[in-house]
């Protein structure tokens, strides 16, 4: 069962307005965390911001903001002010605990692209 | 920048062949992760190194093994290379007891193999 789920391969946005990158989780821990990453056509994974599980308020991280319903176990990403350089592949994942560490499992990715 | 460093950037290989590849982690961080990423998806975890001990492993066959070393930088071997291990591959460094342990991810090395 897929654990991630990003259901917009891809996404337009108009230059300096607000979009919203969607995505639902699936676990029975209590705890755990969840990321988003930015991938940029040279494949680097940038990190942009956190949610712990026990988190009351929502992440936000200068322009990032991440929109957490827990009883939805959904965790959005809200990127203000779009630009141009924003667009990239997004990515949610999630920290599980595997074995005797942690690991992160990934979403598939939304391909944002922002326009002039 | 991370600070978390890969090389090589590109490889080409064929099909048999072995291949290693290397990661340097981020100053202050003793876990390496490593990642593969298929053409169009999200990243797959291979396996975790802490302290020198793979310390969890993904659903990937024997072939692929891994180090790390005392400086906590982290080899990745793969032997008897398939042609679907053509994928870019990621290394991860993070800091294990830390609240987020958010893991830090380097450019990667882009694997073909022919």
């Amino acid at each position: 069962a897929q654990k991630i789920t990003q259901t917009q391969p891809g996404m337009f946005v108009q230059e300096k307005e607000a979009v919203t990158l969607d995505c639902t989780y699936d676990t029975s821990d209590q705890s755990y965390g969840l990321f988003w990453y930015k991938q940029p056509s040279s494949g680097e994974m940038i990190f942009l911001i956190y949610q712990g599980s026990y988190d009351e308020q929502n992440a936000t991280e200068g322009r990032y903001s991440l929109n957490f319903q827990k009883a939805r176990k959904s965790a959005n990403l809200v990127i203000s002010a779009s630009q141009l350089g924003d667009s990239a592949m997004y990515f949610c994942a999630m920290r599980e605990v595997y074995n005797a560490g942690n690991m992160l499992t990934f979403g598939g990715g939304t391909r944002l692209m922002v326009k002039p | 920048e991370t600070g978390v460093t890969q090389s090589p950037t590109h490889l080409i290989k064929t099909r048999g062949q072995q291949v290693t590849l290397r990661c340097s982690s981020q100053s202050g961080h003793n876990t390496v992760s490593w990642y593969q990423q298929a053409l169009g998806q999200g990243p797959q975890f291979i396996f975790q190194y802490y302290r020198e001990e793979e310390n969890g492993r993904g659903n990937f066959p024997p072939r692929f093994s891994g180090l790390q070393f005392p400086n906590y930088s982290s080899e990745l071997n793969v032997n008897a290379l398939e042609l679907d291990d053509s994928a870019l591959y990621l290394c991860a460094s993070s800091s294990q007891g830390t609240r987020q342990e958010t893991q830090y991810f380097g450019p990667g090395t882009r694997l073909l193999v022919l």
